[in-house]
C-alpha cells in the first residue's frame, strides 16, 4: 500500500518497559517527523529527520529515542515509558519543496501506559 | 516562535460558507500561512498554505490579510465531513522543518 503507515494502531504498556513505535512511508520523502497529541490538545514535535542517519530534537524529545537508517523507516523507541508518555502518536513525512511542502500524516498509535 | 490565535470552537449549518479566523500578529516576511485538519480518530491532513496572496484551492479559499496579522479560511459549503480541528499554522521558510499546532478551532456542522 502507497503513503505513510504506522504500527501498532494501539499500544498497552507497564511504566518502565520499552515501547517501539514504527512508522514507514513509500513515497521517498527526506522528511520525517514524530508528534504526539495529548488528549484535547495539538500537536507537539518530538523528533524530525532530514534524511538518513540525520535527526534533530523538536518541542518535547525527553524520554524518546529515534534513529532513521533507511528514508523510509523513522522508527520512536520510549526507553522506560512512564505515564505521562500516554498519549496519540502520528508520524509524518514530507518533501521540503519551498512554497509546496506540506506534511503527510499517519493514522496514529494510540499508547497507553499503565 | 510566531504563535496562532482561533476560537475554539464554530459551528455551521450544512451547505452554508464557514469562515474559520486566525491571528498572527507576531508573523514574520518568511512564515508561510498553513492551514491542516484533523477529522476525528485521525491524522492532520493539509487544508491550503499561502503567503500574501488568497489562495483557492478544490477544499477550501484562505484569504489573508492586506497586513499579514490574521487570515481566515473559507469553506464554501459545508458538509457534515467538514466536522473537524481546523489548524492555523506558520512554517518559517528558513525552519520549515518544523510545524507548530496550536489548540486549534473545533467545527461543527449541524445538519
Amino acid at each position: 500500500d502507497a503513503g505513510i503507515t504506522q504500527s501498532p494502531r494501539y499500544k498497552i504498556t507497564e511504566t518502565g518497559r520499552q515501547v517501539t513505535l514504527m512508522c514507514h512511508q513509500t513515497w521517498s520523502h527526506s522528511y520525517m517527523f514524530w508528534y504526539r497529541q495529548d488528549l484535547g490538545h495539538g500537536l507537539r514535535l518530538i523528533y524530525y529527520s532530514a534524511a538518513a542517519d540525520i535527526t534533530d530534537k523538536g518541542e518535547v524529545p525527553d524520554g524518546y529515542v529515534v534513529s532513521r537508517s533507511k528514508t523510509e523507516n523513522f522508527p520512536l523507541t520510549l526507553e522506560s515509558a512512564t505515564r505521562s508518555q500516554t498519549s496519540v502518536y502520528f508520524c509524518a513525512s514530507s518533501e521540503p519543496l519551498v512554497n509546496r511542502e506540506t506534511q503527510y500524516f499517519g493514522p496514529g498509535t494510540r499508547l497507553l501506559v499503565l | 516562535d510566531a504563535k496562532t490565535t482561533q476560537p475554539n470552537s464554530m459551528e455551521s449549518n450544512e451547505e452554508e460558507p464557514v469562515h474559520l479566523p486566525c491571528n498572527h500578529s507576531t508573523i514574520s516576511g518568511t512564515d508561510y500561512i498553513h492551514w491542516y485538519r484533523q477529522l476525528p480518530s485521525q491524522g492532520p491532513e493539509y487544508v491550503i498554505h499561502g503567503l500574501t496572496s488568497n489562495v483557492n484551492n478544490r477544499m477550501a479559499s484562505l484569504a489573508i490579510a492586506e497586513d499579514r496579522k490574521s487570515s481566515t479560511l473559507i469553506l464554501h459549503r459545508a458538509t457534515l465531513r467538514d466536522a473537524a480541528v481546523y489548524y492555523c499554522i506558520l512554517r518559517d521558510v528558513n525552519n520549515f522543518n518544523k510545524f507548530y499546532f496550536g489548540s486549534g478551532t473545533k467545527l461543527n456542522v449541524k445538519p
